[in-house]
This record gives structure tokens, C-alpha cells and sequence, in this order.
């Protein structure tokens, strides 16, 4: 069965500072995305990463992948208050294609 | 980019009652449609699958008589809730897949928040 672990699930942090989402998946997988959640809103799509060594940086966020590991990071560069909100990464199950999702991280950045 | 709206955006409804949601791709045929339920401070959690023209698949716990699903063209897709009950207060988001058997990025749906009074 293909588990999906995130952590940490809380995460308060300084604006200016670094840090990293860790998803780890129990079995082998396609796709790996992260999205991020407002309160009260649906998903945002941030990546889609596909095979290992994939990297991805958009603005101050940058996820990479490392399928042998089965491990995939999210890391905040200089954060800034804007990146506050839940991160969410998802794990496409092979033998069905659905997603397989982690708990998610709620992700606080205090100016 | 593939986009994908919800209706309505937020509904009250009285016990007992049935809401119907639908959930639309507006500018690619979606194969496959997913319905999730997601509780306060829980992640997403998958109700049904459907593909166009047949029968949803539904999760194990979720009652495909309580929660009817109908895919009946490549760009709709509604969610029926019937008889409503306030534990069915949630918020609900669907995603379409424009790949056979959902192969392929789902790209989700603004969400409906549903409260059941």
C-alpha cells in the first residue's frame, strides 16, 4: 500500500529564514507534485516533478526529487510572509493513478 | 492552463435536504473526474473516481447512495448529497484528468463548502 508521510506537519518560521518540507513515499511512483492550500480555498498546483534528480524553483520555493530515496523536498528560501499556507505533496498510485496524499504542512511566517 | 470551476461556491442547506455540486472543465475534456472531501485542518481525502459515460468508482466508506455521482459528459461531472446530514458539512473539491483513467495531472476545482444546518 503506497503511504504518504510529510513532515513536519507544523512549521512556524521568521520571515528571512530557510527551511524544508520533507515527503517521503513508501513505494515506487510516476509523479510527484506539491500544492499549496489558502485557508479556505482549493489546491494550488506549485510542481509536478517526474523522474529523479528532477529539481523545480519557482520564486523563493524549490522542490526536488529523489526517487531512489523515495523522497521529495520543498525548500523555503528567505521566507517572506506570503508563503504562509498548507503544502501539500501527492504521490501518483500506479496501479490506479490516483493520488495518494500527505498530511500536509501548515506553513507559518511570522514578519 | 486547464481550468476547472465548481458550483456553487458555498451552499447552506437544511437536514435532510439533497445539494447537487457540479463540477466543470472549461477548457479541456476531462476523462476522469475526482471528488474529495477535505474536514478542517485534514487533508484531502478521494470519494469517488469517475469516467465519462460509466459508473463511479466509490472509496471504501463512502456511500454510493448517499453521494451520487454522474459524469455524464466530458466536461461535467455533479456530486449529489442526499439527505443531508450536518456531519456532511465539509468542504468538497473535485479535479479532472483530460488522460484515460486519470493518468496525468488533475487540475482541482475552486471547492464548494457545504454546511448543513
Amino acid at each position: 500500500e503506497l503511504k504518504v508521510e510529510q513532515n513536519p506537519l507544523f512549521l512556524s518560521m521568521q520571515e528571512g529564514k530557510n527551511y524544508t518540507i520533507y515527503c517521503n513515499y513508501s513505494t515506487t511512483s510516476d509523479r510527484l507534485y506539491w500544492y499549496r492550500q489558502d485557508p479556505g480555498k482549493s489546491l494550488e498546483s506549485l510542481f509536478v516533478l517526474l523522474s529523479n534528480g528532477a529539481v523545480k524553483q519557482e520564486g523563493r520555493l524549490m522542490a526536488s526529487l529523489d526517487t531512489k530515496a523515495r523522497l521529495s523536498t520543498l525548500h523555503i528560501t528567505a521566507a517572506v510572509h506570503d508563503l504562509s499556507a498548507t503544502y501539500f505533496c501527492a504521490v501518483d498510485n500506479r496501479s490506479n493513478y490516483q493520488l495518494i496524499w500527505g498530511a500536509g504542512t501548515k506553513l507559518i511566517i511570522k514578519p | 492552463g486547464a481550468v476547472v470551476s465548481q458550483h456553487p461556491s458555498w451552499v447552506i442547506c437544511k437536514s435532510g435536504t439533497s445539494v447537487k455540486i457540479e463540477c466543470r472543465s472549461l477548457d479541456f475534456q476531462a476523462t476522469t473526474m475526482f471528488w474529495y472531501r477535505q474536514f478542517p485542518k485534514q487533508s484531502l481525502m478521494l470519494m469517488a473516481t469517475s469516467n465519462e459515460g460509466s459508473k463511479a468508482t466509490y472509496e471504501q466508506g463512502v456511500e454510493k447512495d448517499k453521494f451520487l455521482i454522474n459524469h455524464a459528459s466530458l466536461t461535467l461531472s455533479t456530486l449529489t448529497v442526499t439527505s443531508a446530514h450536518p456531519e456532511d458539512s465539509s468542504f468538497y473539491i473535485c479535479s479532472a484528468s483530460g488522460e484515460a483513467g486519470g493518468l496525468g495531472e488533475q487540475y482541482f476545482g475552486p471547492g464548494t463548502r457545504l454546511t448543513v444546518t
